[in-house]
């Protein structure tokens, strides 16, 4: 089984600041590598897929990159609407797994 | 509108069973797999399996292979999740979700079915 670790585990940012969200996979998912976004009380909400794409709606301020092992979620101006816990899931031979989260918080 | 509504929350005792469903509407449901994801109080996500729901085809997790199977019925474009025997760490939210076509990532998530298990 893939092993999905994220960090920071908790993230304290400001409004209007830039976050960097890393994933590191125990072996190569290739660019199979979806972010999501849940706040409480929500479902999941899909972000961004295959490593760099934004899902349907998703604002601009949020990005992917990475390929292989290592995968960033950046958002460049923090909203507060994005203070939420962040999650990285990969799909390897039909299998899928998620990060254990990131949670942003507001400093 | 695309959706996936899911049923409504459980309080059951432990060794009793249960199916919880979700329904898909505004798509085709026969041409993309459903999940299902658990979220234990104040954890995570976790991978549970997948169907397929025009054949049937099923894939689990292996945490979750043997404690509660999957099955859909494509006549009224609705997938289950179900337990013969519910213990008390099945307390959970439970979520299912669409697998893109071409987004290769679970697009489309349901409301959520909060399964309490207590005596």
């Amino acid at each position: 089984e893939i092993v999905l670790t994220q960090s920071p585990a908790t993230l304290s940012l400001s409004p209007g600041e830039r976050a960097t969200l890393s994933c590191r996979a125990s072996q190569s998912v290739s660019s199979y590598l979806a972010w999501y976004q849940q706040k409480p009380g929500q479902a999941p909400r899909l972000l961004i897929f295959d490593a760099s794409n934004r899902a349907t709606g998703i604002p601009a301020r949020f990005s992917g990159s990475g390929s292989g092992t290592d995968f960033t979620l950046t958002i460049s101006s923090l909203e507060p609407e994005d203070f939420a816990v962040y999650y990285c899931q990969q799909r390897s031979n039909w299998q899928y797994t998620f990060g254990q989260g990131t949670k942003l918080e507001i400093k | 509108e695309v959706q996936l509504v899911q049923s409504g929350a459980e309080v059951k005792k432990p060794g009793e069973s249960l199916k919880i469903s979700c329904k898909g509407s505004g798509y085709s449901f026969t041409i993309y797999r459903i999940v299902w994801v658990r979220q234990m109080p104040g954890k995570g996500l976790e991978w549970m399996g997948i169907i397929s729901p025009g054949d049937s085809e099923t894939r689990y997790s292996p945490s979750f292979q043997g404690q509660v199977t999957i099955s859909a019925d494509k006549s009224i474009n609705t997938a289950y999740l179900q337990w013969s025997r519910l213990e008390a760490s099945d307390t959970a939210m439970y979520y299912c979700a669409r697998l893109g076509e071409f987004v290769r990532a679970f697009d489309i998530w349901g409301q959520g079915t909060m399964v309490t298990v207590s005596s």
